[in-house]
């Protein structure tokens, strides 16, 4: 079990520019979260797919953010016209969402935009 | 509204020590899950614990217990034999199961407690 993966671990874009972000859940976990941290704002939660049907995306910017997740094996996290303010550690999670459960994070995206 | 409060922003501790970080959270449903994380520099946020609301069982993983006070709405996490590589911040979380079964769409993190462990 290689547990939650996502890439790439770190990336820099210029601003304007846009950003696509991967997350590979754990096989078998039907629950996929998308969170970002920065020192500002702490954590903070954007998305949350179940059986790759969007269930709640209130946390997500209305412009410029998007996530997808087109199969069970992947979920994207796409920014487009990237703005210094989108710099963060954008955390990707996966569980399944039965009783008895935990929730495991990646080891995240580090986005600088210059 | 679902709330979770950890009081203390920071916490230190000699190596070898024992330490206790506090969380009190608020809900309206019966059946969440309590989870801890360590967020490392790297940003990475390691799993460490969970406690279900339904379960009485002392919950312990490792040199990592909490108690559950589910009548004050309170989880302490407890480590034990402080090693300098628990330093770290460490963040409490709510999940709630709603009322149909199904669970919530996040987890609801507290603001976190940084911990030094001093060599």
């Amino acid at each position: 079990n290689a547990g939650v993966i996502q890439t790439p671990r770190h990336k820099v874009t210029g601003k304007g520019q846009e950003a696509t972000l991967w997350c590979e859940p754990i096989s078998g976990h039907s629950a996929v979260f998308w969170y970002r941290q920065t020192i500002v704002q702490g954590l903070e939660f954007l998305t949350y797919f179940r059986n790759q049907a969007p269930i709640d995306d209130s946390g997500m910017p209305k412009e410029r953010f998007s996530a997808q997740m087109p199969n069970q094996s992947h979920s994207t996290l796409k920014i487009q016209s990237t703005q210094p303010q989108d710099s963060a550690v954008y955390l990707c999670a996966s569980s399944t969402p039965t009783a008895n459960t935990e929730v495991f994070f990646g080891k995240g995206t580090r986005l600088t935009v210059v | 509204a679902e709330k979770v409060i950890q009081v203390w922003s920071t916490a230190s501790r000699q190596e070898g020590e024992e330490l206790t970080l506090d969380c009190s959270y608020e809900t309206s449903q019966v059946l969440y899950h309590l989870f801890w994380y360590k967020h490392l520099l790297s940003g990475e946020m390691v799993f460490l614990i969970r406690q279900t609301s339904s379960s009485t069982a002392k919950e312990r993983s490792g040199r990592y217990s909490v108690v559950f006070q589910k009548s004050l709405k309170s989880i302490s996490l407890i480590i034990s034999a402080l090693q300098p590589d628990d330093s770290g911040k460490y963040f409490c979380a709510l999940w709630e199961l709603m009322n149909t079964g199904g669970l919530s769409g996040k987890l609801t993190f507290g603001e976190g407690t940084q911990v030094t462990v001093i060599s």
